[in-house]
């Protein structure tokens, strides 16, 4: 267990829907990164926060969105969702923000739009 | 043509085996090297990580980095069933500290220790 919780483990859901994912880091970690799993993408980073503010964008689309509030949870909100976002989403922490930092992902999220 | 390149296996091995995982790559801006492991299910893991060229050992398991001919291996020794997994590489460029970094993984290979 890495001490990283994601909320919900499974979400099924309709083209054109929103959903929102939660991630709570483990304690005392301040950045927050949110990964993509496909079949045919493999992993991919999308967007990392740190202690609140928007540190780093990877391939995240424009449908995307994400925030960390005060008490270091996030959420990563997925809007207009097509086929082709269904995925594992994966929330990652770690301490600091620093090129070293070990990240400890969660368990993820699986998300299927049907 | 991909940045990362990783053959998706699977890869099986009998029990005790040195097991071989290895990645290609296009850019030379990158500096940081990862490899994790993956459990059905899980979240990935880091296992080693290596900063430019060179080797770095952790117990069974040994990260190689070759810069020049833009290589990376991962070299599993006496392997157990428990290792069966997929298995990642990750490479960095950028500075993290900066926000301008850019963090691309292998699709990850697929390994099985037969006991």
């Amino acid at each position: 267990d890495s001490g990283v919780t994601q909320t919900p483990k499974h979400l099924i859901t309709a083209t054109g829907q929103r959903v929102t994912l939660r991630c709570s880091p483990r304690s005392g970690d301040l950045s927050v990164y949110w990964y993509q799993q496909s079949l045919d993408q493999g992993l991919q980073f999308l967007i990392q926060y740190y202690n609140g503010e928007e540190r780093a964008k990877g391939n995240i689309l424009e449908r995307f969105s994400a925030q960390q509030f005060p008490d270091l949870h996030s959420e990563l909100n997925l809007s207009s969702l097509e086929l082709g976002d269904s995925a594992l989403y994966f929330c990652a922490s770690s301490v600091a923000s620093t090129t070293t930092d070990t990240q400890y992902f969660g368990p993820g999220t699986r998300l299927t739009v049907l | 043509q991909k940045e990362v390149e990783q053959d998706p296996g699977p890869l099986s091995v009998p029990e005790g085996a040195i097991v071989s995982l290895n990645c290609t790559y296009s850019n030379s801006a990158f500096q940081y090297f990862m490899w994790y492991r993956q459990y059905s299910r899980k979240g990935p893991e880091l296992l080693m990580y290596t900063y430019s060229s060179g080797n770095k050992e952790d117990g069974r398991f040994t990260a190689q980095v070759d810069k020049s001919s833009k290589y990376i291996s991962l070299f599993i020794r006496d392997s157990q069933p428990s290792d069966s997994a997929t298995y990642l590489c990750a490479m960095m460029r950028g500075a993290r500290t900066s926000g301008t970094y850019k963090y691309i993984f292998g699709t990850g290979t697929r390994l099985k220790v037969l006991a």
